[in-house]
């Protein structure tokens, strides 16, 4: 069975500092891996995605994530944020069936 | 572009009682989906259609039923509402297999009393 697992519930961060979300995942093989964030009150917003080739992914609103095969893991960041990246970020894989597994989701806030 | 839209956006039923959530895209999608989120949960696919006219269980199907009424429009059945399916509900649809990437609705908050 595959499973996404996001360690952090909630992550605080000050505004300006670097920021890294975790996410672990359990697949047989390498699965396709994504960052999804939510604003309150609002669906689901693609930030990047892997798929295979180089392990280390941009995305939009200056996300990186990198893909470690010997870590099963897929780790989300950012060098700086920004007030307005307070929200919901859900790690996500597709293995072999249809639709996304979806991890618990960490609640990102950004202090002052 | 309106992507994909959801129907109604706030619910509130009582025990026993049945609704359906609508789901409509414009995006000319193949694959569309529902899934419910709840606090701590994430969100857990209940159904999928990979194409018109085929629908197939997700991990928490219990409970509903679906229609893939045509290619734009995936319906969501509640026919006897608990209050364990108190829940925020999003519709996503999704093109082509080679780029992967979900739509998804606003959501529709439901709860059952």
């Amino acid at each position: 069975a595959q499973s996404v697992t996001q360690p952090d519930i909630h992550i605080t961060v000050s505004e300006g500092a670097s920021l890294e979300l975790r996410c672990n995942y359990s697949y047989g093989a390498t699965p396709y891996l994504f960052w999804y964030v939510q604003s309150p009150g609002q669906g689901l917003q693609l930030l990047l995605k892997y798929f295979s080739g180089d392990t280390l992914v941009q995305g939009i609103k200056g996300f990186e994530a990198e893909f470690k095969r010997s870590q099963s893991s897929f780790n989300l960041r950012k060098p700086s944020v920004h007030w307005s990246d307070a929200a919901e970020y859900f790690c996500a894989l597709r293995g072999g069936a249809d639709g996304l597994t979806f991890g618990k989701g960490t609640h990102l806030i950004i202090q002052p | 572009n309106a992507g994909v839209t959801q129907t109604p956006k706030f619910q509130v039923l009582k025990t026993g009682q049945s609704m359906t959530l609508q789901c409509a895209q414009d995006m000319n999608h193949n694959s569309m989906y529902w899934y419910r989120q709840d606090p701590g949960m994430g969100l857990r696919l209940i159904y999928y259609s990979a194409s018109e006219g085929t629908t197939d269980k997700g991990e928490v199907p219990n409970g509903y039923n679906v229609s893939r009424l045509n290619k734009r429009e995936f319906s969501l059945r509640l026919e006897s509402a608990a209050p364990s399916q108190t829940s925020v509900y999003f519709c996503a649809s999704r093109g082509d297999r080679s780029n992967e990437k979900l739509f998804f609705g606003s959501g529709t908050q439901l709860s059952v009393l």
